[in-house]
């Protein structure tokens, strides 16, 4: 069974970056078995793909966060983390990261807890 | 980008009834070339994260309790939850992932009567 687990800073002010990394255990994100997902959960906008990551660095992204969004992986950690600039108040949510999806199909098997971010000055 | 929506969005049902949730999507989510829908059906309970019900419209995840049917094809889809149990207290969103950008519904909360 895959364990993902968010982390990273909790507040993040206006117009900075967001930075979260996702430990993975269970599974090894260089075997290519998989892609590794980031999305977010907002009380009143719902759950929003925002895009995933594959081992080679190979990305796809929300077309409505792209300008905004980058991920990568470190396979040596078995580790991935996403980036979004320019945050404001409409970037706040729980950020969550998950597995599941494949060259053909994309639904989320396994979540981590998730991540509270809030933006504030 | 595939709109969904569901209804209603709060549901409230006595324990040991039937519990009905609708998925609705603004294109289609079959494959014509497989003939798979390309739906998924999450619960979520507070302070926790999505959990996967049901994927390809109506196969049920490993360990998730046969109470928990999925139907549908092409843009209608229907969750039911038969025998509700206290535990079932959630809110269930489905999910389209035919296309990227790959999307949830608004979510229905399910509660007890």
């Amino acid at each position: 069974q895959v364990q993902l687990h968010e982390s990273g800073p909790r507040q993040v002010k206006p117009s900075q970056t967001l930075s979260l990394t996702c430990t993975v255990s269970g599974d090894s994100i260089a075997s290519g078995r998989q892609y590794w997902s980031w999305l977010r959960q907002h009380p009143v906008k719902g759950l929003e793909w925002i895009g995933y990551v594959y081992y080679d660095g190979a990305t796809h992204y929300n077309p409505s966060l792209k300008s905004r969004v980058s991920m990568s992986v470190d396979t040596s950690q078995n580790q991935f983390s996403l980036s979004l600039s320019s945050v404001t108040a409409a970037d706040t949510g729980v950020y969550f990261c998950a597995s599941g999806c494949t060259a053909t199909s994309c639904f989320f098997d396994f979540w981590g807890p998730g991540i509270q971010v809030t933006v504030s000055s | 980008d595939f709109v969904m929506t569901q209804s209603p969005d709060s549901l409230p049902v006595s324990l040991g009834e039937t519990a009905t949730i609708q998925c609705k999507s603004s294109r289609t989510v079959l494959y014509s070339p497989n003939k798979k829908n390309y739906l998924a059906w999450y619960q979520q309970k507070p302070g926790h994260p999505p959990k996967l019900l049901i994927s390809w419209a109506a196969t049920r995840e490993s360990g998730v309790p046969d109470r928990f049917t999925g139907s549908g094809s092409g843009t209608d889809f229907t969750l039911t939850i038969n025998r509700l149990q206290a535990e079932d207290v959630a809110t269930y969103y489905c999910q389209q992932y035919l296309t990227g950008p790959f999307t949830f519904g608004p979510g229905t909360k399910l509660e007890i009567k």
